[in-house]
């Protein structure tokens, strides 16, 4: 079965820290990938998305993630974090059978 | 706001009892996606349907159905409730099956407390 696993569940840094996530998925097929950010009392948003072409991608508020298909990772980056990115993180993987499959979320809490 | 509506916020209901979450997708999404998220589980991804046909089935109880009307919107019906179906239930939009859309918009989500 399809899974995705995220390696913290909960890291807690300081303000102007990098952060790496790291994310890992389990299916042999092609996969659509994603990182959705949810900010305490809103909904979850995407964060960035990998479908295709190169395997680093950049998405909202300084955030990039690096696909590495022969890991099967996803890993989330951030080079100098903030006290607003306090979140919970959810890597997901959309996989050909319709489905969009979410890791379990690792909490972020960056302390000023 | 991501343009996705759930109801009821909230719901607070006994063992045993059945109840209706409603989804109304993003205008022009033709997919709706339902997840359970509870504290122990994370998102689980429960059901998918695309412009009304059901596409994919997670990790959803026999004693769980929905279905996607012909306005696109969604229910999600939840019978003889158990005190572990008590989870945040949410309900997100895309305007393809997948492909290159892909992105999921979220709604608040509904939260069911069974007592």
């Amino acid at each position: 079965a399809q899974s995705v696993s995220q390696h913290n569940h909960h890291v807690i840094l300081s303000e102007a820290a990098s952060l790496e996530l790291g994310c890992n998925y389990s299916y042999g097929g092609t996969v659509n990938l994603f990182w959705y950010v949810q900010y305490p009392g809103q909904h979850l948003q995407l964060l960035l998305k990998y479908f295709s072409g190169d395997p680093l991608v950049k998405g909202i508020k300084g955030f990039e993630a690096e696909f590495i298909k022969s890991k099967f990772s996803f890993n989330l980056r951030k080079p100098s974090v903030q006290w607003s990115d306090t979140a919970e993180y959810f890597c997901a993987v959309m996989t050909s059978y319709d489905k969009v499959i979410f890791g379990p979320g690792t909490s972020l809490s960056v302390i000023p | 706001d991501s343009g996705v509506t759930q109801t009821p916020k909230h719901l607070i209901t006994a063992t045993g009892q059945r109840v209706t979450l409603r989804c109304s997708p993003r205008s022009g999404d033709l997919s709706v996606y339902w997840y359970q998220q509870s504290l122990d589980q994370g998102l689980q991804f429960l059901i998918h349907y695309y412009n009304g046909e059901e596409r994919a089935k997670g990790n959803i109880l026999e004693r769980f159905s929905a279905q996607q009307f012909p306005d696109l919107h969604s229910e999600l019906n939840l019978s003889s409730l158990e005190l572990g179906d008590s989870a945040l239930y949410f309900c997100a939009s895309s305007v393809a099956d997948r492909g290159d859309a892909g992105e999921l918009f979220f709604g608040e989500g509904s939260r069911l407390t069974v007592l």
